[in-house]
């Protein structure tokens, strides 16, 4: 099974502000990394797949990178929305989500 | 529209099996495939298993001996069945559905609530 290693497990930031969040996968996932926000109460909504191809009403703020096996998601521009907890997925080899990064606003 | 609908039983006794149904509408089974997630209280995001548009199944590792995942495609309807729950097992069980462009978890069932305890 692929592991993904995903940090950090919380952050906080300005709103306006900018933040990363990575993951890294146990072997080479070629790419087929997706992020998802979950906000409580709701299910999680995917924003980016093909680890920075953003989903269809998605704001351009949203971005990700990567390759091999290191990844990272960035938002920018924060906003107060955006406060939720944000879910890195490999689909290379079945699936396995990251452990979680929970943003806060300061 | 997309809509996938879980219902299970809510509450389980521990060493009981689980039987939670997805009704899904808008879409055809025989097109996409569907995935169980769930989402133990204070923890994250856990991938359970999958089946695929032509019935073909697999299971995260760690499940794979006690979970099993079927559908009936004439009915809209996908299981998950858990046998051997522990307290461990509680969790918000999601039925997902994968994107249109991409083969990957994208539409969510709203989830159900399952409460293993005696």
């Amino acid at each position: 099974d692929i592991q993904m290693t995903q940090s950090p497990s919380s952050l906080s930031a300005s709103l306006g502000g900018k933040v990363t969040i990575t993951c890294k996968a146990s072997q080479d996932i070629n790419k087929y990394i997706a992020w998802y926000q979950h906000k409580p109460g709701k299910g999680p909504r995917l924003l980016i797949h093909y680890t920075s191809t953003l989903q269809p009403g998605i704001p351009s703020r949203f971005s990700g990178s990567g390759s091999g096996r290191d990844y990272s998601f960035s938002i920018s521009n924060l906003e107060p929305e955006d406060i939720a907890t944000y879910y890195c997925l490999q689909y290379d080899n079945l699936f396995t989500f990251g452990s979680g990064t929970k943003l806060e606003i300061k | 529209q997309v809509q996938l609908k879980e219902s299970g039983p809510g509450l389980v006794a521990p060493s009981q099996s689980l039987s939670i149904t997805c009704t899904v509408s808008g879409f055809s089974l025989t097109s996409y495939d569907i995935s169980w997630i769930r989402q133990p209280p204070g923890k994250g995001l856990e991938w359970l298993g999958v089946i695929w548009t032509g019935g073909g199944t697999n299971y995260n590792s760690a499940f794979m001996s006690r979970l099993s995942i079927s559908k009936d495609n004439s009915k809209s309807q996908v299981f998950l069945k858990m046998n051997s729950l522990q307290t461990d097992d509680t969790a918000i069980y999601y039925c997902v559905r994968d994107g249109t462009t991409v083969v990957a978890p994208a539409y969510w069932g709203q989830g159900t609530l399952v409460t293993v305890s005696a």
